[in-house]
This record gives structure tokens, sequence and C-alpha cells, in this order.
């Protein structure tokens, strides 16, 4: 089965510093990488996806990722951080051909302190 | 586009009573899945459906079902209530044209905030 941590829960940063928000996944197969944002009381939003190619992906609002397949990590960055982005982060994966469904982690909640 | 709705946004039941969910999906969009988040147990996999079918279900009870219809829309039905099933139910939809729908980007509606008495 498939599965993906997130190894902080919340992540304190300054604005206008950089963040960091990790990632590990496990699969045995090919794996389709998300990393989704929920602002309060909304729905998620996708930020960006790697699904084969460029090891880097860039998303919306300035964030990227990294597709590391030895480390099986895909941590998100952002190279200066506004209020704006005070928001919960979720990282995903695809459960594999035929499943059609996301397996998601626990959730990274950023705030951002002005 | 108009982007995924739900309803209602928030609803209260009590326990032993049922309930039904609402989910429009974008225009053109074929796939429908269904989430439920809950502060212990994080985003958690309901089921999804395309063209009317049931393709995957995740590990709830059965008194979790739902169905679509054939303009896409879906409903989801939770019976018999129980007080663990306060959480927000979050409904997803994509085109599922891409490498048999592994790809496709899933875009999320705002949820229904249901809480159980």
């Amino acid at each position: 089965a498939q599965s993906v941590t997130q190894l902080d829960s919340q992540v304190p940063v300054f604005e206008e510093a950089p963040v960091e928000l990790r990632c590990n996944y496990s699969s045995s197969v090919s794996v389709y990488l998300f990393w989704y944002v929920q602002y309060p009381n909304q729905g998620l939003q996708l930020l960006l996806k790697y699904l084969s190619g460029s090891t880097l992906v860039k998303g919306i609002n300035g964030f990227e990722a990294e597709f590391n397949k030895s480390q099986t990590s895909f941590h998100l960055r952002k190279p200066s951080v506004h209020i704006s982005d005070t928001a919960e982060y979720f990282c995903a994966s695809d459960s594999g051909a035929g499943s059609y469904q996301l397996t998601f982690g626990k959730g990274t909640k950023l705030s951002v302190i002005p | 586009k108009a982007g995924v709705t739900q309803t209602p946004r928030y609803l209260i039941k009590t326990r032993g009573q049922q309930v039904t969910l609402s989910c429009s999906p974008i225009s053109g969009h074929r796939s429908v899945s269904w989430y439920q988040q809950t502060p212990g147990q994080g985003l958690q996999f309901l089921f999804e459906y395309f063209s009317e079918t049931q393709r995957n279900k995740g590990n709830f009870p059965g008194r979790f079902s739902g169905r679509q219809f054939s303009n896409s829309r879906s409903e989801m039905n939770v019976s018999t209530l129980e007080l663990g099933d306060s959480a927000l139910y979050l409904c997803a939809s994509r085109t599922d044209e891409l490498a048999g729908g592994r790809a496709d980007t899933q875009y999320f509606g705002p949820g229904t905030r249901l809480t159980v008495l």
C-alpha cells in the first residue's frame, strides 16, 4: 500500500524567509506526486504536480518542489513567504494505475509570522 | 468555468439520522471522487465514480454510499450517523482523459461540514 509522510505538522516562519515543507512517499511502482494547499474554510487547491521528466517542478504562487527518487522525497519550497501563504499544505500521491484515488499525508500547517 | 460546487455547505444532524450530500463537478468532468477530512485521520478516500459506475471504494463501512447521475452530478449518503462521522466531506472532479486518469488534476469543492450531535 502507498503511504505519504509529512514530517512536520506545523512550521512557523517569518515573513520573507524561505521555507521547506517535507514529504516522503513509499511506493514500489512509479508514482505521481502532488502538493495541495487548503486555506481556512475552503477546499484543496493544486499547487503543483510531478508526473515525469524534470525533477524540479514549478507551481503557482512561487512554490516549487523537487522529486528525489533515491530518497523517495518530494519537498516543497518557497524562497520568500508572504502572510498570505499561511495555510495547510498536503502532499499526495496517486495510488497506482486502476485505483483512481489520492493518498494524502497528514498535512503541514504553515504559519507566516509578520 | 464554474468550479466544483457542493451543497449544503454546513449541516447539523443527530445520531441515528441519515444525510445526503450533493456535488456538481466542473462542466465536462466525468470523474467524481469523495474524501472525508477529520483532524484525527486526515484526508481519506471514500469512493470514486465515473459514468455512473463506482470504480473504487475506500475502507469505510457500508453506511457510506454514493451514486452518480448521467449529468455527472454525484451524491453521497451516510445512514445511521455516528458522532465519528463529523467531518468535512470534500468532492473532487477531473476529466479522466490523461493516462487512464492518474495524471489528471483533481479539482476540489469547498466541502460540506457535517456535525453529528
